[in-house]
């Protein structure tokens, strides 16, 4: 069964250093979500793409944050310089299209502690 | 106040109780989620409905559109259910989900 895939599972880094998580999509899936999950609250959408334009970042710290699909299929998450409020889950999911009707399939996360 | 609200927060029962989740919204929603979430991280969907109730094995979800409100029940509950259920719901004219803060449920055998 076709699964979206994350990498790392888990990252610790210091606060101030660049990270960087990868996602790869259910292969034709042409929406790729990215959200951050803080210890006991729901996900929160970072950044929403539609190939490899982006739906929606209005969520997204663009001043840390930066967010890829050059070639509408995997992406990138970057985070330069991390903050100790940085460490969550971070979620990466994926549907056929972007609309209420699509389910949108969640990777395993990337766990990231930043000391 | 969130968008989505949950409860309980945390709920624990003994095997083989009947499980009521619950989730209200203060929006117009094109379509509502339930999600589950097991330690470790990854989350499977469960159910997108826009009305009426849907059934998958010991699972129910439940919507009342005028009401704003859903529920999720679990019958026979066993310790494997034990997982963070979590209620998201899409608001009419946006694409993107809103998430209530889960529901941590714990079975105990």
């Amino acid at each position: 069964e076709a699964e979206v895939a994350q990498s790392p599972r888990y990252k610790i880094t210091e606060k101030s250093q660049a990270v960087a998580f990868w996602c790869d999509p259910i292969s034709g899936h042409a929406t790729l979500y990215w959200y951050r999950q803080i210890l006991g609250q729901g996900p929160e959408l970072l950044v929403q793409f539609q190939d490899e334009s982006v739906v929606d970042d209005s969520q997204l710290p663009k001043d840390r944050f930066s967010a890829e699909r050059l070639k509408g299929v995997d992406s990138t998450l970057k985070i330069q310089p991390a903050e100790l409020g940085d460490s969550a889950m971070y979620l990466c999911a994926s549907s056929l299209i972007g609309q209420s009707s699509y389910e949108q399939y969640f990777g395993p996360g990337t766990r990231l502690t930043v000391t | 106040k969130n968008e989505v609200e949950q409860s309980p927060q945390n709920l624990t029962a003994q095997e083989g109780e009947f499980i009521t989740i619950n989730c209200s919204y203060s929006v117009g929603i094109s379509a509502l989620h339930w999600l589950q979430q097991h330690p470790g991280g990854g989350i499977v969907s469960l159910f997108m409905l826009s009305s009426g109730k849907k059934k998958h094995g010991r699972l129910i979800a439940t919507i009342n559109i005028q009401e704003k409100h859903s529920s999720l029940h679990i019958t026979a509950s066993h310790p494997r259910d034990s997982a963070v259920y979590i209620c998201a719901v899409r608001s009419r004219g946006a694409q993107k989900l809103v998430f209530g803060q889960g529901t941590r449920l714990t079975i105990n055998p």
